[in-house]
């Protein structure tokens, strides 16, 4: 049962636009919510969190929008850059439950294309 | 600051053999949870430390253990090591009040 999901295994676009990735969760105990970069062989790179008291958050060229009645989430990068082209991981947390895991989707592949 | 870091980064076993990995937090973290990643299932938890005690586990067989240390580094060990157990392993440190995890390189483990 995947309780993060990514329904888009790749995405591409052309530099300067706007990345949009999308993530899905089905726990409604979930209360917190990041957005993960990594590239092959290294460990996940933080990039930007929410929590559920949130609507949107921002962090330079990243924002992150929080739909909760839809138990939905979204990562936008505006401009796109090719340094941008990595794996994308949702992860949840229920903190406020006292779980400390994350809870990761399965990833979206970015590719920016100069 | 430094950051995350795991050792070794690359290990090669056999079946049957079983194994340990290192992970030291980053300074001042004292929550360290550990992750594997393997192609099929994807980032999956395994288990969470917090001042020397476990306070998660997630669904692995007991075959996978862990502890950590009172200077936060932890150690996580699997033993009689099968092939499915190849996998990139994932060590994360966070404050003791965040919600946010920081991850380091991870170890890759081939197991032949």
């Amino acid at each position: 049962d995947q309780q993060v999901k990514q329904n888009s295994p790749s995405l591409s676009v052309q530099e300067g636009r706007i990345s949009i990735l999308n993530c899905d969760y089905t726990n409604s105990m979930f209360d917190y919510f990041l957005w993960y970069k990594k590239y092959p062989a290294e460990g996940p790179t933080f990039l930007i969190s929410i929590s559920s008291i949130k609507d949107k958050n921002e962090d330079g060229r990243f924002t992150v929008f929080l739909n909760k009645s839809a138990k939905h989430l979204s990562l936008h990068i505006v401009p796109s850059q090719p340094g941008d082209s990595a794996v994308y991981f949702c992860a949840a947390s229920a903190h406020g439950a006292g779980s400390y895991q994350l809870t990761f989707g399965k990833g979206t592949k970015l590719s920016v294309i100069p | 600051k430094a950051g995350v870091t795991q050792t070794p980064r690359y290990l090669i076993k056999t079946r049957g053999q079983q194994v340990t990995l290192s992970c030291s937090p980053i300074s001042g973290h004292r929550s360290v949870s550990w992750y594997q990643q393997t192609p099929g299932q994807g980032l999956q938890f395994l288990f969470e430390y917090f001042s020397e005690t476990q306070r998660n586990k997630g669904n692995f067989p007991g075959r996978f253990s862990g502890r950590q240390f009172s200077n936060s580094r932890s150690e996580m060990n699997v033993s009689t090591l099968e092939l499915g157990d190849s996998a990139l392993y994932l060590c994360a440190s966070s404050l003791p009040s965040s919600e946010t995890q920081y991850f380091g390189p991870g170890t890759r483990l081939l197991v032949l």
